[in-house]
């Protein structure tokens, strides 16, 4: 069982949808959450982290951790073609490593 | 501001020789810096963990020798394939710890083609 699991996808939403996106962990001792958005052939960039359960607020991001469920979400409001993009969910432990989930291919239609 | 840069973008070379691949965080400093390789289609696999001043640590399966790691300043970290061969093409990614501890930000990446 991978450490961090998520839905490669792909995923098509319609200008304006809800992108709803998740993964699910399997280690207690993951501690800091993360999400990036990787466009192709560029690396990461990092659109939010959080280190507590609940939901935290950024934009048209919105990041929520359920750390008794082991599930953690990004949603993200008034999808625009330029969310598209691959997005990856990162969680990080105490020896600052991060693993990784598969990463979800995200494509909003004009 | 935590902008981290990487230098070649693009690098093409001939098998058996050695590449070098910069990776420099510009607005902040890092004492730690970590380096990933990336398949087409596939997430980032972690190959080591680069400290300032000190021996990088490799994950499991990566050859040190072969990959060599130098952070020699608070902003700077290079990784060198050495006798590069074609299946060590790839996207190689590097990333530096940000100031709250435990975040990582990207450089935009170095894709490497051995013919």
């Amino acid at each position: 069982q991978k450490e961090v699991e998520q839905d490669p996808g792909p995923l098509s939403v319609p200008e304006g949808a809800i992108v709803s996106l998740n993964c699910t962990y399997s280690n207690s001792a993951f501690q800091y959450f993360m999400w990036y958005r990787q466009y192709s052939r560029k690396g990461p960039e990092l659109l939010m982290y959080t280190y507590s359960s609940g939901n935290k607020e950024d934009g048209r991001f919105t990041a929520q951790v359920d750390k008794s469920s082991k599930y953690i979400s990004l949603f993200i409001r008034d999808s625009q073609p330029s969310d598209s993009a691959t997005y990856l969910c990162a969680i990080c432990s105490n020896d600052y490593k991060l693993s990784f989930g598969a990463g979800t291919t995200v494509t909003v239609r004009a | 501001g935590a902008v981290v840069s990487q230098h070649p973008s693009r690098v093409i070379c001939k098998s058996g020789t050695s590449v070098k691949i910069e990776c420099r965080s510009l607005d902040f400093q890092a004492t730690t810096m970590f380096w990933y390789r990336q398949f087409p289609k596939q997430s980032l696999m972690l190959m080591a963990t680069s400290n300032e001043g000190s021996k990088a640590t490799y994950e499991q399966g990566v050859e040190k020798d072969k990959f060599l790691i130098n952070h020699a300043s608070l902003t700077l970290s290079t990784l060198t394939v050495t006798s590069a061969h074609p299946e060590d093409s790839s996207f190689y990614i590097c990333s530096a710890l940000g100031t709250a501890g435990y975040e990582q930000y990207f450089g935009p990446g170095t894709r490497l083609t051995v013919t």
